[in-house]
């Protein structure tokens, strides 16, 4: 149980354009929704949270009009890239936590963007 | 003071070792801790979670709790060359209807044949 898939695990796009990427629960409903960037040998950097029917909410620092999140259900997330440049290249991560009150959450497989 | 401590390592221990990990916070109102592992490239797994003071056992993992002293360890009996990875300890409460878990930069695990 608790499986999170990501959609695309990769994506090469080029600079300018924009990059949707999912997020769904599988086994679970998740009422909070987690995006996460993580560079190359860096520890996790958390960008939003986003509860089902709300709005996310951003971190410090993170351009919410770059980085468009969606959780219209209980089972998915998306992130979408705006504009992307070759500094968003990254490795993009999601997860997940249950209703009930449970507080682990899930992690996907992440997706790794590489902008050119 | 970083929220959530913990040693970048590499920690080298032998197979068959026990390795221990460990992690500080300086939230005493912290509610939830968790140990992720996560091997280069790949997403974190959750191993072990703990809410309640003193040792909770899952196979060859151990995770120690003490609220007092604010620290939580990862023990791993018999390690295994496959053990190694990055062991991330995320420490969590709620507050104001919403939870927010803290993430440590992680420890480096390495065990050598």
């Amino acid at each position: 149980g608790a499986v999170v898939s990501q959609h695309p695990s990769w994506v090469i796009c080029k600079s300018g354009t924009s990059v949707k990427i999912e997020c769904r629960s599988l086994d679970f409903q998740a009422t909070t929704m987690f995006w996460y960037r993580q560079f190359p040998k860096q520890s996790l950097m958390l960008m939003a949270t986003s509860n089902e029917g709300s709005k996310a909410t951003y971190e410090q620092g993170v351009e919410k009009d770059k980085f468009l999140i969606n959780h219209a259900s209980l089972t998915l997330s998306t992130l979408t890239v705006t504009s992307a440049h070759p500094e968003d290249s990254s490795f993009y991560i999601c997860s997940a936590r249950g209703t009930g009150g449970r507080h682990e959450q899930y992690f996907g497989p992440g997706t790794r963007l590489t902008v050119t | 003071q970083k929220e959530v401590e913990q040693n970048s390592g590499p920690l080298s221990v032998p197979e068959g070792a026990i390795a221990s990990l460990n992690c500080t916070y300086s939230d005493r109102g912290s509610q939830s801790f968790f140990w992720y592992r996560q091997y280069s490239g790949k997403s974190p797994e959750l191993i072990m979670f703990i809410y309640s003071n003193g040792d909770k056992e899952d196979g060859r993992f151990t995770a120690q709790l003490n609220k007092a002293s604010q620290y939580v360890s990862l023990l791993i009996r018999d390690s295994q060359p496959s053990d190694s990875a990055t062991y991330l300890c995320a420490v969590g409460k709620a507050a104001g209807g919403s939870y927010i878990p803290t993430f440590g930069r992680g420890t480096s695990l390495i065990v050598h044949p």
